[in-house]
């Protein structure tokens, strides 16, 4: 059973500072692995997904990479302002209309 | 563009009550996905379906039942309510039927069981 988790679960950084995000997952037969921002109370959004054939995407100031064979992913954000504040979940999507598994989430807060 | 809906947003049960909830997936998609996320929780898959038929089945309590219409819509039935199924529930939708499968999801419905 695939698990995912996320590292650290909670940080705190200065704005303007550039930031990487630790997710890591025991299966590394990944169909592919989305990341999520969740603000407190709302729903998730999708920030981006990498296909187990690829090895990072990237979204304006978003990076993620992928790395199957340690069964690792990062998001990198640059260049952080206020507004990136939130919960970021990454999760494993196992294919097809499987479910996706999400990792516990790392908390953000990006003082100004 | 238009995203998933789900209705309601908000509901305040009594436990044993049954509860109802509704999901309105993004237009030609034709994957549904349920999502249940306790407080201060990670979302749970609880159960999918692909063109109208489960697909895969997570976390689901024999308590709940969902269907997908022939509309797409989907609808989650939830019975004899605990005190802790009180939790965000979510839906999210993607276009199986080629591309990367992404997952969009809803704002969720916030059931409360008193």
């Amino acid at each position: 059973k695939q698990e995912v988790t996320q590292i650290p679960a909670a940080l705190s950084v200065p704005e303007g500072e550039n930031l990487v995000l630790n997710c890591s997952f025991t299966d590394s037969a990944i169909y592919n692995l989305q990341w999520f921002r969740q603000d407190p109370g709302k729903g998730l959004t999708s920030l981006l997904l990498i296909q187990s054939s690829q090895r990072e995407q990237t979204s304006g100031r978003l990076n993620a990479s992928l790395d199957k064979s340690s069964g690792r992913s990062t998001l990198y954000i640059a260049a952080s302002q206020p507004g990136d504040s939130a919960t970021y979940l990454c999760a494993d999507g196992g294919g097809g209309a499987d479910g996706l598994t999400f990792g516990k989430g790392t908390h953000l807060i990006i003082q100004p | 563009a238009a995203g998933v809906i789900q209705s309601p947003r908000h509901l305040i049960k009594e436990k044993r009550e049954t509860a109802t909830l509704k999901c309105y997936p993004i237009p030609r998609h034709d994957t549904v996905y349920w999502y249940q996320q306790g407080p201060g929780q990670d979302p749970q898959f609880l159960i999918s379906f692909y063109e109208k038929m489960q697909s895969d089945k997570g976390s689901i309590p024999d308590r709940f039942s969902a269907q997908q219409f022939s509309d797409y819509h989907s609808e989650l039935n939830m019975s004899s309510l605990e005190l802790g199924d009180s939790a965000l529930y979510f839906c999210a939708s993607s276009l199986l039927a080629g591309g990367p499968n992404i997952q969009y999801f809803g704002a969720g419905t916030r059931l409360s069981v008193l």
